[in-house]
């Protein structure tokens, strides 16, 4: 596609529920990153894909939150049993390459709001 | 440890010019990223400095001394438009993981 997507851009849910969020990358874009960001705040690393290798998981907050990405594209993050701190904009990134001189693009984001 | 240090809020006459700093402490250096985020919306690149100097795009500008561990974005005519936040990052030794400071949110104020 044009640029990264990203389903949906709002969820509720009820502290306790499961909650899915996809993200789909640019094509052919190797590189996949996954931030939260809350009101106000800056940009919490989560997680970062890069082609075949394994993730990098460092920034996930607890084991309530994991992520997985199917034949090197689509990404989908899951937040367990979710609690009112998860509120947040959560937001995926990709990259042409794992250069560091890349630029990382980003997808509009998904609102998710605990109650 | 990696940080990145950049003001929180700055507010800015429009056509006026202003400068956001941005300190930052990283392991290796792998260059600098600007990104501008208007609210409710994705972040995206402005600039990418690597060596130490001013790189001129436009109205904006951006300005690295590796020695000093120190970055600013200049934006000069400023713009209603402009206003937004600035998140200065650095991506981390081996260049996967991206460190982002909180952001400096500017006001322009006509």
């Amino acid at each position: 596609g044009a640029g990264v997507s990203q389903s949906p851009s709002n969820k509720v849910t009820e502290k306790g529920k499961d909650v899915e969020l996809r993200c789909d990358p640019i094509s052919g874009h190797t590189a996949l990153y996954w931030y939260r960001q809350s009101l106000g705040q800056g940009l919490e690393f989560l997680i970062y894909f890069q082609g075949n290798s394994a993730p990098d998981k460092s920034g996930l907050p607890s084991d309530r939150f994991s992520a997985e990405r199917t034949g090197g594209s689509v990404s989908t993050l899951t937040i367990q049993r979710t609690q009112q701190e998860d509120s947040a904009v959560y937001l995926c990134a990709s990259k042409g390459t794992s250069g560091s001189a890349d630029t990382q693009y980003f997808g509009p984001g998904t609102r998710l709001t605990v109650l | 440890g990696q940080n990145i240090d950049q003001p929180t809020e700055m507010t800015a006459t429009e056509g006026a010019i202003v400068q956001i700093n941005c300190t930052y402490q990283t392991s290796g250096f792998n260059g600098l990223f600007w990104y501008q985020q208007h609210a409710g919306e994705a972040p995206t690149f402005l600039s990418y400095n690597v060596l130490d100097g001013l790189e001129e795009k436009g109205r904006f500008s951006s300005f690295l001394s590796r020695s000093k561990g120190y970055s600013y974005l200049l934006l000069k005519e400023l713009q209603m438009k402009d206003s937004a936040s600035y998140l200065c990052a650095a991506p981390n030794t081996g260049g996967f993981k991206t460190i982002f400071g909180a952001g400096t949110r500017l006001f322009v104020k006509a």
